[in-house]
C-alpha cells in the first residue's frame, strides 16, 4: 500500500527556515516524480515544486530561489527546505507522487495528509 | 503568467447533472496539458478523480467523467449525490516542469 506521511510543519517567524519531510512507503521515491503542493487557509491548491527521477527540479515562481526540493533515497523520503519564509507561505503542505498513466501522462496519484506551516511573529 | 480558470461555485440538484470547466486565460486546453481533476472536502487531502483527461482513478464512481469540450477540460457529474458536495480542482501541465492548479470550484448539492 502506498503511503505518504508529511512532518516538520510548525510555527516559524518571518525570515526563518523550516524543512518538511515526506516519508514514503509502498514505492521507491528514487524512481518516482515527487511534488509538493500547498494550500493556504481557506484558499485553493497551489503547486510548489517537483523533483524528477533523475535530479531535475522545478519550482513555482512564488518560491523560486527560497525553497529547495530534494530526496534521500536511503530513507525513501522527500524534503522541502524552505528559507526566507514569508507570511504568505502559511499553508498546509502536501507531498504527492506524480504517477504515470498507461498513455504516458502524469498526474498526482497519491497524496499525503499534509503538514501545517504557519509563518507569523 | 497563464492562469487556469474554474467557476468559483456551482450548484446542482440531487440526481442532476453538472459540468465543471477548466480553461486557460490564454489559449486552449489540449491533451498535452495532462488535465486531471481532484475532489477535496474540508480538512481532507485531495482525492484523485480523473486523469489523462478522461480516465477515472481507481474506485471513482462512473457518474464522474472527464473530457475536453471546445477549448476547456471538463468534469461532468451525472446523477449528483449529496456526498458530491465538495471542492473540485483541475490541474494542467504547462511544460518545462511547471504545473498550475485552477482556483477550484465549490459544488453545492441542494
Amino acid at each position: 500500500e502506498v503511503q505518504l506521511v508529511e512532518s516538520g510543519g510548525g510555527l516559524i517567524q518571518p525570515g526563518g527556515s523550516l524543512r518538511l519531510s515526506c516519508a514514503a512507503s509502498g514505492f521507491t521515491v528514487s524512481n518516482s516524480y515527487m511534488t509538493w503542493v500547498r494550500q493556504a487557509p481557506g484558499k485553493g491548491l497551489e503547486w510548489v515544486s517537483v523533483i524528477y527521477g533523475g535530479s531535475g527540479t522545478y519550482y513555482a515562481d512564488s518560491v523560486k530561489g527560497r525553497f529547495t526540493i530534494s530526496r534521500d533515497n536511503s530513507k525513501n523520503t522527500l524534503y522541502l527546505q524552505m528559507n526566507s519564509l514569508r507570511a504568505e507561505d502559511t499553508a498546509v503542505y502536501y507531498c504527492a507522487r506524480l504517477g504515470r498513466s498507461s498513455s504516458g501522462y502524469h498526474y498526482f496519484d497519491y497524496w499525503g495528509q499534509g503538514t501545517l506551516v504557519t509563518v507569523s511573529s | 503568467q497563464t492562469v487556469v480558470t474554474q467557476e468559483p461555485s456551482f450548484s446542482v440538484s440531487p440526481g442532476g447533472t453538472v459540468t465543471l470547466t477548466c480553461g486557460l486565460s490564454s489559449g486552449s486546453v489540449s491533451t498535452s496539458h495532462y488535465s486531471s481533476w481532484y475532489q477535496q472536502t474540508p480538512g481532507q487531502a485531495p482525492r484523485t478523480l480523473i486523469y489523462s483527461t478522461n480516465t477515472r482513478s481507481s474506485g471513482v464512481p462512473d457518474r464522474f467523467s472527464g473530457s475536453i469540450l471546445g477549448n476547456k477540460a471538463t468534469l461532468t457529474i451525472t446523477g449528483a449525490q449529496a456526498d458530491d458536495e465538495s471542492d473540485y480542482y483541475c490541474v494542467l501541465y504547462m511544460g518545462s516542469g511547471i504545473w498550475v492548479f485552477g482556483g477550484g470550484t465549490k459544488l453545492t448539492v441542494l
